[in-house]
């Protein structure tokens, strides 16, 4: 599976926008970039994916580099609740189902 | 509302006794996975199924077991509990088949203790 990169942690002030991160120079032409948040003492959570194309849904965007070898998770205004461990993780879509997590960022959100 | 739950939520146990974490998703979801999480670490796969009768090894697999004889439930067994087996274990359940496209469903976890 090709690998992800992203910072251990970050910082952001609630209420302003939030971009995190992630590199994935490997990617294949048949990964999807999928991104999953988990709240502390919580399972994961999916927050959104996408192939090419950006993409927005009512949690986040997804903005994606025209060489796919990295993309950007969105969050409009952060609020203390998204303080969370971001994972970025690729997925053949001939393979499915697995996901194979990394480390993540940590982010946090102050008031 | 379809969920999926996981129990026991915490359990402790004793070396060398067999222990059954169970998990039930009521999504109808073809797709389940067990997941287990360490202090400072991400979540690493333990197994998975496909389907009914379908199980498939993780990358840390040794010493646990699953069967799948429903749809609905994929409990993970451990046939003789190690005290490196502490760890918070996820579950989780997809929709799709071999499409890299669906989204996982999580369980809120079990903790689990190895004395």
């Amino acid at each position: 599976d090709a690998k992800t990169t992203q910072p251990n942690s970050m910082e952001s002030n609630e209420e302003e926008p939030v971009h995190l991160p992630c590199n994935h120079s490997t990617i294949s032409g048949t990964d999807y970039i999928h991104w999953y948040r988990q709240l502390p003492s919580q399972g994961p959570e999916y927050v959104i994916h996408g192939l090419t194309s950006n993409v927005n849904n009512r949690m986040a965007s997804l903005a994606i580099a025209e060489d796919r070898k990295s993309s950007t998770l969105i969050l409009h205004r952060a609020t203390l609740r998204d303080a969370a461990v971001y994972y970025c993780i690729l997925r053949d879509f001939n393979q499915g189902g697995k996901l194979i997590f990394g480390q993540g960022t940590e982010l946090s959100v102050k008031p | 509302d379809a969920e999926i739950t996981q129990s026991p939520r915490h359990k402790i146990t004793e070396t060398g006794r067999q222990v059954t974490l169970a998990c039930h998703q009521t999504w109808n979801h073809n797709n389940m996975f067990w997941y287990r999480q360490d202090l400072g670490h991400g979540l690493r796969l333990i197994h998975y199924s496909y389907g009914v009768q379908d199980t498939n090894k993780g990358e840390v697999s040794d010493g646990y077991s699953v069967s799948r004889s429903n749809t609905e439930d994929l409990p993970l067994t451990l046939e003789s509990a190690a005290s490196s087996q502490t760890s918070v274990y996820f579950c989780a359940s997809s929709g799709r088949g071999s499409i890299g496209a669906d989204t996982q469903y999580f369980g809120p976890g079990t903790r689990l203790t190895v004395l």
